[in-house]
């Protein structure tokens, strides 16, 4: 079972509509992660929060915008999404990412999938 | 970044202990290795991690070379229900000094 719950599963948008995508963990990690990953590929990192403040934006266009109210949640916020933008979704979060320790694990959630029409 | 290259893919039969190797050839000296497997339509799971050396748990052993410029998992006596993407990642995520990438990933298909 998955410590890092992401709703909904299941997404379904047109090009003009706004949806939000959400994650929770209770695990208390201080850093929390969005991946997109397409069909047979591996999951690309698009943002990293660390302490509720961003630290890696990967560059991601505009109508993708991360928002962590607090230590425990994550939202993706979506806004004129383009047919291409259809993935899987996946949240992830860890224990630290400050200091010279990287330990590297991440835990996921199930992934939100979204297929923008 | 530490880059990453293993197998794009691997076959096996069940009850047969498989390795999967995985380059990383500019790892740096505080980079950990981390082995994760995914399901499709899954998020990816933890499956191991070490530094150096040797490190087993019950599902997986990962052996590093002195020049930690690659490891292999081993998964011991693999079943059906392995068949999944194994991605090797290497790194972490530091706020100031950088991140990990994952790689293409080894599909592994065990059958009967």
């Amino acid at each position: 079972d998955t410590e890092v719950t992401q709703t909904p599963k299941h997404l379904v948008m047109g090009m003009t509509n706004k949806k939000s995508l959400k994650c929770e963990q209770h695990m208390g990690h201080r850093a929390m992660y969005w991946y997109k990953q397409k069909a047979k590929k591996p999951p690309e990192l698009m943002f990293v929060y660390s302490y509720e403040k961003l630290s890696i934006n990967e560059s991601v266009p505009s109508r993708f915008s991360p928002e962590c109210p607090n230590s425990s949640l994550l939202n993706l916020h979506l806004h004129a999404l383009q047919p291409e933008d259809s993935a899987l979704y996946l949240c992830a979060s860890s224990q630290t990412t400050s200091g010279d320790q990287n330990t590297g694990e991440l835990f996921f959630g199930e992934g939100s999938r979204l297929t923008v029409l | 970044l530490a880059k990453t290259t293993q197998p794009i893919s691997m076959d096996s039969y069940e009850g047969q202990e498989v390795n999967i190797t995985c380059s990383h050839n500019n790892i740096a000296t505080n980079d950990y290795i981390t082995w994760y497997q995914q399901f499709p339509s899954q998020g990816p799971r933890f499956i191991i991690q070490g530094y150096k050396t040797k490190v087993t748990n019950e599902v997986a052993s990962l052996f590093i070379p002195a020049d930690r410029k690659s490891s292999t998992l081993s998964l011991p006596r693999v079943s059906l229900s392995d068949t999944a993407v194994y991605y090797c990642l290497v790194g972490g995520y530091n706020t100031n000094a950088g991140k990990s990438t994952f790689g293409d990933g080894t599909t592994l298909t065990v059958k009967p």
